[in-house]
Order: structure tokens, then sequence, then C-alpha cells
């Protein structure tokens, strides 16, 4: 099946520096991938919708400038925290849209990102 | 008003009970239907998936989604302790589209 690899699984970085989270499809390319942030015990809160060679989409109430995605191949996009602070902490995951196949569509999410930043 | 409901619980059964977990939404245009599990501080896994109003069953699972009343449900039939974890239920309006998501059920199967 589908697999989507995101790394790292977990960073710890100091407050004012950059955090890079890459997530990668495997064995499928992925026009569309999705960033979502979830809090403890909260459900996943999308982020953004990233699209291969175009600028990606931002949900309401996220910074652009902070949280930058790059979908540079269909097969890697990354987001970048950049100037991270405390209340950046929080779980990060990305889901990769692959072509239909059958009744299941194919949204696959990575294994997730613990940011804490100290 | 979300665009889906869902109860947070926390939902405690014992092992071999039957669960069952609902989600409601607003929007009559979502046509994709999908139930994920979450173990803690992982990615969700994909469940089930439905496409419009009906009914789909993979083994001790149940799907079942009523457009006209804007509820879904997921059934676990004989629950075991590996079952415990967070259920989210997601919809989207088109194929690819972005998912939105309930606020996540978090289920404990005690043995």
């Amino acid at each position: 099946g589908a697999v989507v690899s995101q790394h790292p699984s977990r960073v710890i970085c100091k407050s004012g520096t950059s955090v890079k989270i890459e997530c990668r499809s495997l064995d499928f390319q992925a026009t569309t991938m999705f960033w979502y942030r979830q809090f403890p015990k909260k459900s996943l809160m999308l982020m953004a919708t990233s699209n291969e060679g175009s600028k990606a989409t931002y949900e309401q109430g996220v910074e652009k400038d902070k949280f930058l995605i790059n979908h540079a191949s269909l097969t890697l996009s990354t987001l970048t925290v950049t100037s991270a602070h405390p209340e950046d902490s929080s779980f990060y995951i990305c889901s990769a849209v692959d072509s239909p196949r059958g009744s299941n569509y194919g949204y696959t999410f990575g294994s997730g990102t613990r940011l804490t930043v100290v | 008003q979300k665009e889906v409901e869902q109860d947070p619980g926390p939902l405690s059964v014992p092992e071999g009970a039957i669960v069952s977990l609902n989600c409601t939404y607003s929007n009559s245009a979502f046509q994709y239907f999908m139930w994920y599990r979450q173990y803690s501080r992982k990615g969700p896994e994909l469940l089930m998936y439905t496409y419009s109003s009906g009914n789909k069953e993979d083994g001790r699972f149940t799907a079942q989604v009523d457009k006209s009343s804007k509820y879904i449900s997921l059934f676990i039939r004989d629950s075991q302790p590996s079952d415990s974890a967070t259920y989210l239920c997601a919809m989207t309006y088109n194929q690819g589209g972005k998912l939105i998501f309930g606020q996540g059920t978090e289920l404990s199967v005690k043995p």
C-alpha cells in the first residue's frame, strides 16, 4: 500500500530557530499534500494544502510567512517553521493524496513530527 | 457551529462490547466519508471509506452514512483492548480535496 514517510519524528529546537519537516511519498506520486497540526487530545487542524509546483493554499489564521511550505517534486513536501516560539510546539502531520484506487481514495498520513520549542 | 461534530468521549467499554461512534455534520455537500484510527503520537490510519449514503462492512467494523440526517456511524463488534485509540471521522466534498475532521473520540477497551 501507499506509504508516506515523515521526518523527523521528533525535534527539539531553541526559540528563534527554524525547523524543517519533510514528508515523502515512497511508492506513489502525490500531486497534493496536506499539512495538519494537532494539539494534545484535539483533532487535526488543517494548516495548508500543498500542490506540486505551485504555491501552497493556507487556511484562515495560519501565518504563511511563519509556516513555509514547499512542494518542489511529486514525492516531497516540506514544512519549515520559521523563528519558532514555544507556542509553535505541537504535533505536525502530513497527508498525501494518490490516484484513486478502487473505493479507497488514498489519503495516506505520515507518522507525525513532535516539535518542542524551548 | 463546527462543520463536523464528534463526541470527544472518553469512552470506556469492556472487552467484547459493541462500540458505536458517531459524527454529525452540517454541510450536505460532503460526499466522501472516512473513519480513521489514531494511536497516541502516531499518524491516523484509514479504517473505513464510504461514498455517499449506505453501509460498509469490513471484518469487525461497519460504517454507516445517512446523508438525509447528516449522520455517520462506525460500529466495532467484539471490541478488543488493541482497539483502544482515538477514532476520527473525516469527510470531504470531492475526491482528493481537503478532509474535514471531527474532534475525535478517545476509546478505551478494558480487558
